[in-house]
């Protein structure tokens, strides 16, 4: 399973776009790329997967190069309840388990 | 979006009493359902993979005979903490797998279950 690093957190203002990037340089042909969003004592919900160029959705949008060694998750005009712990995860269609990373703590200020 | 349920959403016992945990799927039909504990500030660490029918997949240094899993239907899993002591107090949370497209495979996780142990 491909190893995913993230940074530990950012901080952003309301309104403002945010994008966070996650390495997994040793990702394999038949992994797809997943992003889940976390709040305290809740399970993690999902936001978007994809497995090459880019994915959007009514929440945010997934860019993934070419060589696929990176993905960037965009949130456009972030609000105060965007503030969450965000993953990223790498996997393979029908393969039996995600492997959570230590996430990217958003904070996101008025 | 698919809904996976769980039951209770928190819970406190004493120590050496066992405590079952159910994990639902609403709308749709899990062939494949996970564990996962979460401690305060830190990631979600997989416990087990439990499949239809079969026997759970145990991560390792998870004890099999201390958190047993049963996945009686496509529909639902049960994680049973035995004799439970204080160190077993975590926030448990599982997810379940459905066929969304041909190639894709998408987990959508449950509310998660808050264990006190006492």
């Amino acid at each position: 399973l491909a190893k995913t690093t993230q940074p530990i957190s950012m901080d952003s203002y309301e309104g403002q776009e945010v994008n966070i990037t996650c390495s997994h340089n040793n990702i394999a042909t038949n992994d797809y790329i997943t992003w889940y969003q976390q709040f305290p004592s809740q399970g993690p919900r999902f936001i978007i997967q994809g497995y090459k160029t880019k994915v959007t959705n009514e929440v945010a949008s997934l860019f993934i190069p070419a060589d696929r060694k990176s993905s960037t998750l965009s949130l456009p005009r972030v609000s105060l309840s965007d503030t969450a712990v965000y993953y990223c995860l790498v996997g393979v269609p029908n393969t039996d388990k995600l492997i959570f990373g230590t996430g990217t703590r958003l904070q996101v200020f008025p | 979006g698919a809904v996976v349920s769980q039951h209770p959403s928190w819970v406190i016992c004493k120590s050496g009493t066992s405590v079952k945990i159910e994990c639902r799927s609403l709308d749709f039909q899990a062939t494949t359902m996970f564990w996962y504990r979460q401690f305060p500030k830190q990631s979600l660490m997989l416990m087990a993979t439990s499949n239809e029918g079969s026997k759970a997949t145990y991560e390792q240094g998870v004890e099999k005979d201390k958190f047993l899993i049963n996945h009686a239907s496509l529909t639902l899993s049960t994680l049973t903490v035995t004799s439970a002591h204080p160190e077993d107090s975590s926030f448990y949370i599982c997810s379940a797998r459905g066929l969304w497209t041909a190639l894709m495979e998408t987990q959508y996780f449950g509310p998660g279950t808050r264990l006190l142990v006492l």
